[in-house]
């Protein structure tokens, strides 16, 4: 079956460290994106990649780090300069660019909690 | 905000009823796009509307498209329980990222 693999569903850490979560696909889209989502509110886009070794900010993208060494990962750092990091943080994939405005595949999330 | 708005934030209804729900947005869109989330899941994508297209139905679902009011809707049908989730519209701009909006918590009791 086809689809995105977020892990883990849930992690805990201390405030002060940073912690990758990890997101991988097996459809061969060619773009990916990470979405912030908090109680009660819409998804928030913090940064995506169109193509292997390139990404872009998105709207909320400080206190943020990706990277696009395969197509088929697009790990998210979230860092200790992320001043309220716990959230529900989904990632999601498309067959092409961002531009196309194309329907979304998502992941089931992971659910970060800072403490 | 470059979002615009969903309304009703949440609705509550019984199995059988229709379900509407509604998405304002604010700036040129070249697509207008719904989705499902079941709670502490992912979202689903339900359905796509072009914004030279009025008028799309999947099953149950019918979505209307009013570029002149800057407006679209979400018909479900017939609701089941099952129907119970947060929906939201996605706009997709012409700078090429989607906006989504805040979402609709549907609630459909048995």
């Amino acid at each position: 079956d086809g689809g995105i693999t977020q892990s883990p569903k849930y992690l805990f850490r201390k405030e002060g460290q940073n912690v990758t979560l990890s997101c991988e696909q097996n459809l061969n889209h060619d773009a990916m994106y990470w979405y912030r989502q908090d109680p009660g509110q819409g998804l928030r886009l913090i940064y995506y990649s169109q193509i292997v070794n390139d990404f872009q900010k998105g709207d909320i993208a400080e206190g943020y780090s990706v990277s696009r060494e395969k197509k088929e990962s697009f790990p998210l750092t979230v860092t200790s300069a992320q001043k309220n990091p716990t959230a529900f943080y989904l990632c999601a994939s498309s067959p092409g660019g961002a531009s196309y405005n194309l329907p979304l595949h998502f992941g089931n999330g992971t659910r970060l909690t800072v403490t | 905000s470059q979002q615009g708005e969903e309304d009703p934030q949440a609705l509550s209804i019984q199995e059988g009823e229709n379900a509407t729900m509604n998405c304002s947005y604010k700036t040129s869109i070249n697509n207008l796009q719904w989705y499902r989330q079941n709670s502490g899941r992912g979202l689903v994508h339900l359905i796509l509307i072009r914004s030279n297209e009025r008028e799309k139905h999947s099953g149950r679902l019918r979505v209307t498209l009013d570029t002149s009011k800057k407006s679209s809707s979400l018909l479900i049908t017939a609701s089941r329980a099952a129907d119970t989730a947060s929906y939201f519209c996605a706009k997709g701009n012409q700078g090429g990222k989607l906006i989504f909006g805040q979402g609709t918590e549907l609630s459909v009791k048995p």
